[in-house]
C-alpha cells in the first residue's frame, strides 16, 4: 500500500522568499504524484501532478515540484511567494497499477508574513 | 462551466438526525469520492464509486451511506451512528477508475451536529 509523509505541519515564510514544501512518499513501483492547494473553507485545487516523463514539473500559480525516485520524495518549490499563497498544501500519490485511489497527506499549512 | 457542487455550504443538525449531503457533478466523469477533512488529519476516504449503481467502502464507512443512481450525482447520508459528525466533507471526482487521474474537488460542506 502506498503512503505519503508531509513533514512539516506548518511553514512559515515571509512574502518574496523562496518556498519549498517536503513530501516524500511509499510505493514500489513508479507512483503517481500530485500536489493540491486548498484555501480556507474550499474545497482542493490541483497545483501539478507527476505520471512520468521529465521529473521537474511546472504547475499553476508558478509552482513546480521534481521528483527524485531515489529520496523518495516530490517537493513541491515557488522561487518568491506571495501572500495569497497562504494556504494547506497537500500531496498525494496514486499507484500506477491496483488500487486508483490517491493517498493524502496530512497537509502543510503555509503562513505568510509581511 | 464544469465542475462539481456542493450543498448546502454549511449544515446544521441535532443530534440523532440524519443528514443527506448532496454532491453533483457535470464533468462526466464515471468515479466520485467522498472525503471527510478534520484539523491535523488530512483527507480521509468514507466512500468511493467508480461507475452507477456501484460504491465501495473508504477507511472510514463506519455511520456513512451513499447512493449512486445517476452518474452525475452521489449523494452521502450521515445517519444518527456515526458517532463524531462534525466535521467538513469533501466530494471529489475523477475521469475514469482504473487509472489514477487528478481529483476535481467540490467546495465542501461544513456539518456541524450538536
Amino acid at each position: 500500500a502506498q503512503s505519503v509523509t508531509q513533514p512539516d505541519i506548518h511553514i512559515t515564510v515571509s512574502e518574496g522568499a523562496s518556498l519549498e514544501l517536503r513530501c516524500n512518499y511509499s510505493y514500489g513501483a513508479t507512483p503517481y504524484l500530485f500536489w493540491y492547494v486548498q484555501s480556507p473553507g474550499q474545497g482542493l485545487q490541483l497545483l501539478l501532478k507527476y505520471f512520468s516523463g521529465d521529473t521537474l514539473v511546472q504547475g499553476i500559480k508558478g509552482f513546480e515540484a521534481e521528483f527524485k525516485r531515489s529520496q523518495s520524495s516530490f517537493n513541491l518549490r515557488k522561487p518568491s511567494v506571495h501572500w495569497s499563497d497562504a494556504a494547506e498544501y497537500f500531496c498525494a500519490v496514486g499507484a500506477s497499477g491496483g488500487s486508483y485511489i490517491p493517498t493524502f497527506g496530512r497537509g502543510t499549512s503555509l503562513i505568510v508574513h509581511p | 462551466d464544469g465542475g462539481i457542487t456542493q450543498s448546502p455550504k454549511y449544515l446544521f443538525r441535532k443530534e440523532g438526525q440524519n443528514v443527506t449531503l448532496s454532491c453533483e457533478q457535470n464533468l462526466n466523469h464515471d468515479a466520485m469520492y467522498w472525503y471527510r477533512q478534520d484539523p491535523g488529519q488530512g483527507l480521509r476516504l468514507i466512500y468511493y464509486s467508480q461507475i452507477v449503481n456501484d460504491f465501495q467502502k473508504g477507511d472510514i464507512a463506519e455511520g456513512y451511506s451513499v447512493s449512486r443512481e445517476k452518474k452525475e450525482s452521489f449523494p452521502l447520508t450521515v445517519t444518527s451512528a456515526q458517532k463524531n459528525p462534525t466535521a467538513f466533507y469533501l466530494c471529489a471526482s475523477s475521469l475514469s477508475p482504473g487509472q489514477t487521474y487528478e481529483q476535481y474537488f467540490g467546495p465542501g460542506t461544513r456539518l456541524t451536529v450538536t
